[in-house]
């Protein structure tokens, strides 16, 4: 399975960006990028996922470096809600291979 | 829409004691996976049904564990007997279709065994 490096932790203040980084540098060319996040004491849940075009929807923004190695999560605004631990994921595209989460990154939201 | 349903939230019991996890998928979802997690770490997958039929269940410790999903529907998660390292929170998720689709997960179940 190709493999993603997150940073531990990121703290961020409340009401402004937030980018969270994701190294991916095995990715293969069918791998999609995931993102998904758990909040406090609640089972994860899906934000976006992409594979070589910037996505957005309403929740994030999914930047994707142009050799795909990295990708970066984007929070436009962010808010106490925000706080969570993120997960990175790469995945092949189609059948049934299984969700493989890191440990992820923790933000903290500073209000 | 109803979300994925699990039960009980919280259990506590002693080594060598049994326990069952119970979960309802989302109306229409095929496939359903049970997730194992422990304190500290991310969601590690257990077992994935699509339908009645079992796709991966290669990380689940058949000695101890065992799930079922009648008529493609419900699912229950057992575990017996336990021992400490199974304190953990078992996750429920359901997707439409295959793997690659959207998972949606349940609050989980935190168990702690003494």
């Amino acid at each position: 399975d190709a493999k993603t490096t997150q940073p531990n932790s990121m703290e961020s203040n409340e009401e402004e960006p937030v980018h969270l980084p994701c190294n991916h540098s095995t990715i293969s060319g069918t791998d999609y990028i995931h993102w998904y996040r758990q909040l406090p004491s609640q089972g994860p849940e899906y934000v976006i996922h992409g594979l070589t075009s910037n996505v957005n929807n309403r929740m994030a923004s999914l930047a994707i470096a142009e050799d795909r190695k990295s990708s970066t999560l984007i929070l436009h605004r962010a808010t106490l809600r925000d706080a969570a631990v993120y997960y990175c994921i790469l995945r092949f595209g189609f059948g049934n291979e299984k969700l493989t989460f890191g440990t992820g990154t923790r933000l903290t939201i500073i209000p | 829409e109803a979300g994925v349903a699990q039960s009980p939230r919280y259990k506590i019991i002693e080594k060598r004691q049994s326990v069952a996890f119970w979960c309802n998928p989302i109306s229409g979802h095929a496939t359903l996976y049970w997730y194992q997690q422990i304190l500290g770490q991310g969601p590690k997958l257990l077992i994935q049904f699509q339908n009645n039929g079992v796709v991966d269940d290669s990380q689940l410790p058949k000695d101890r564990f065992s799930a079922e999903r009648l008529k493609g529907v419900d699912s229950t998660l057992k575990i017996q007997p336990a021992k400490l390292e199974d304190s953990a929170v078992y996750l429920c998720a359901s997707s439409w279709g295959d793997g690659a689709d959207t998972q949606y997960f349940g609050p989980g179940t935190r168990l702690t065994v003494l």
